[in-house]
Order: C-alpha cells, then structure tokens, then sequence
C-alpha cells in the first residue's frame, strides 16, 4: 500500500505570495492532519480535516487554511508568505480522526526569501 | 508550550536496550503519553501511547509511573536504524475536539555500533 504522498518535496517562493502545499493520504485514509516544523518552534500542529470538513485547528494566523476533497486528499494554502513561514509541512493521515496512529508523509520544504 | 522535558541527546550501544526518559509532570487525568519518533529526512513515526498503564507493541515498551509525572520509552535491543530524535509528547485522546498536539525538540538517540 502506497504511503502518504505530498507534493511538491521543495518550493522556494518570496514575500507576499501564497503557496498550496497538497498531500495524498494512503488509500482508505479519511482523516489527514497537517504540522508545522522548524528549528526554532518544533512540530506545530496546524490543522486536522475528516470527511472534507475541519475538525480540530492549532494556534496559526488566518493566513494558513485548508481544505479537503471527496477523496480525502488535501491541500493547505498560506497567502502573503512571511520569512518565519520557512518550515517543513507534514501531513500525516489515519483511517479516521479516532486512530492514533498516523502515518506521516516526507513533508514539502517551503523556502521563503 | 511543549508539557514534556527530555534530554537533549543520548547514546546507546547496539544491541543493548535503549530507555528515553520524559518528565511531564503537568499531565492532566484526560491526558495520554504518545512517543513518536523522526528519522532525519523522513515524516514523524508513532511508536506507542499510554494512560497510566504500561504498555507494549512490537517496537517497544512505555513505562509510565504510578503518579504518571514521568515516562520511559525501552526499545529493547536497539539496532543503527533506531538513530532517530524520539518525541514524548501529551495529548487528549485523538478525536477529541480540543486535541492540540505541540512537540517539543525530542531526545537525539544515537546507536553505536
């Protein structure tokens, strides 16, 4: 069984654009969660999302959001990128928000200049 | 802020047991003990959760103590591929609606052959 896949691994973009991050959970996953990580802050939970609606959000500005379709997959979008938005975006995804464990994927590296 | 302290790193020798300490003596009565672990370049990987009993799977054993203030993770026979940063970490079960989960910067366990 095919992993979580998320894409792209690498984005470098600069101030003020937005990004979408997106993220396959594995296959019969409904719930799919995304973090934060950085040197400074650690793993931050950003947001958890089960049968296309938010269940559960961390303590992120407005400028991060998510969503997620039909098939579970899900994307995050953060609009006027700020340096500190430089992390590693992880999406970790289980068979439904009650399951505690879940499967992470590789994360996609965002690059802000 | 994080609700766990760890040490910052620690070394084990291969083929002997590996026992992570974690100190989460703030951990309120709904709240579990998860351990997950990163290998670097990789996603998070969840490794085992307790309440107040001791727990154990086929990657390794929880020990939690009687006043449930600290915990101790025991990878039995560690080998070069247990090399990872080992997160404890305290949560509300999962599906809870206040679940939000914060890492804090993880034990750095190194394997020597």
């Amino acid at each position: 069984k095919a992993g979580v896949t998320q894409t792209p691994r690498y984005l470098i973009k600069t101030r003020g654009q937005q990004v979408t991050l997106s993220c396959s959970p594995i296959s019969g996953h409904r719930s799919v969660s995304w973090y934060q990580q950085t040197p400074g802050q650690g793993l931050q939970f950003l947001f958890e999302y089960f049968s296309e609606t938010q269940r559960n959000k961390g303590n992120f500005p407005g400028r991060f959001s998510g969503r997620q379709f039909s098939n579970s997959r899900s994307e995050m979008n953060v609009s006027t990128l700020e340096l500190g938005d430089s992390a590693l975006y992880l999406c970790a995804s289980s068979l439904d928000f009650t399951y505690n464990e879940q499967f992470f994927g590789p994360g996609t590296r965002l690059t802000v200049l | 802020d994080a609700k766990t302290t760890q040490p910052p790193s620690m070394d084990c020798a291969e083929g002997r047991a590996a026992n992570l300490p974690c100190n989460h003596s703030t951990i309120s009565g709904n709240e579990y003990v998860y351990w997950y672990r990163q290998i670097h370049s990789q996603g998070p990987q969840y490794i085992i959760h307790g309440l107040k009993n001791n727990e154990t799977n086929e990657m390794a054993s929880l020990i939690i103590t009687e006043d449930r203030k600290s915990s101790t993770l025991i990878l039995p026979h560690a080998t070069l591929r247990d090399t990872a940063v080992y997160y404890c970490i305290v949560r509300v079960e999962r599906g809870t609606s206040y679940d939000k989960v914060i890492f804090g910067p993880g034990t750095s366990l190194s394997v020597i052959p």
